[in-house]
């Protein structure tokens, strides 16, 4: 599996700089939020969660943060490492009367430049 | 657990064949969620499932899609007649409790339709 060239919004930044990536979502009864980081050859995997009863949660590197009124997310990525280059989506979890469905953004590709 | 399993890897098929896509969740999660993974489209949501129930497949593209999840162990995604069109990358995802945690991903399978 891998990530098929899309035709992506990208990020090109250098080394050790801050990365920011935005999304809009589209649903306000979303009410959990995901980011997932997809390298070429694999499917995507979880980076950092936020569920909507907060407006900021930090990790290891990452930080993301929300922000319900306008329903934009985004992901900050502290001293972007080679290893960062990827493509990042997010994706929203809209709880349906029978189960909870998972849908993603169009995604953004993030080049590091060394 | 050895994650989530997709077979095969990569298929090649002639227009008009039947196609079968295979999936095994984690051990455990109760939610699966199959995707398509297209330039055009990016990431899209087929159909989900919730205790081995269909719950939503809105996403899917027409009859000629089809899927199943006999136990909670296996899942398949099948297309018959296969089009050009339906080349795409095709995920399998699991979580447990759907909305609360995050999905994890299969390594996807490479469909191509000549």
């Amino acid at each position: 599996g891998e990530s098929v060239g899309l035709h992506l919004p990208t990020l090109s930044v250098q080394e050790g700089d801050n990365s920011i990536i935005n999304c809009a979502y589209s649903n306000s009864a979303s009410d959990y939020f995901i980011w997932y980081k997809q390298e070429s050859g694999k499917g995507p995997q979880f980076i950092i969660d936020i569920r909507s009863n907060m407006d900021k949660r930090q990790g290891q590197r990452v930080t993301v943060l929300l922000n319900k009124t306008v329903k934009h997310l985004s992901l900050q990525i502290a001293a972007t490492q080679p290893g960062d280059s990827a493509v990042y989506f997010c994706a929203e979890n809209i709880f349906e009367a029978a189960g909870n469905k998972l849908t993603f953004g169009g995604g953004t590709r993030v080049l590091v430049k060394p | 657990d050895a994650g989530v399993i997709q077979s095969p890897r990569h298929e090649v098929t002639e227009m008009g064949q039947e196609v079968t896509l295979r999936c095994k969740p984690i051990s455990g999660h109760d939610y699966l969620f199959w995707y398509r993974q297209t330039m055009m489209r990016g990431l899209e949501l087929l159909i989900y499932f919730n205790n081995n129930v269909p719950i939503d497949d809105s996403g899917m593209p027409e009859d000629r899609f089809s899927a199943k999840m006999p136990n909670a162990s296996f899942s398949t995604l099948k297309i018959q007649p296969s089009e050009p069109r339906d080349s795409a990358v095709y995920f399998c995802a699991s979580s447990f409790s759907g909305g609360n945690t995050e999905a994890f991903f299969g390594q996807g399978t490479r469909l191509t339709v000549v």
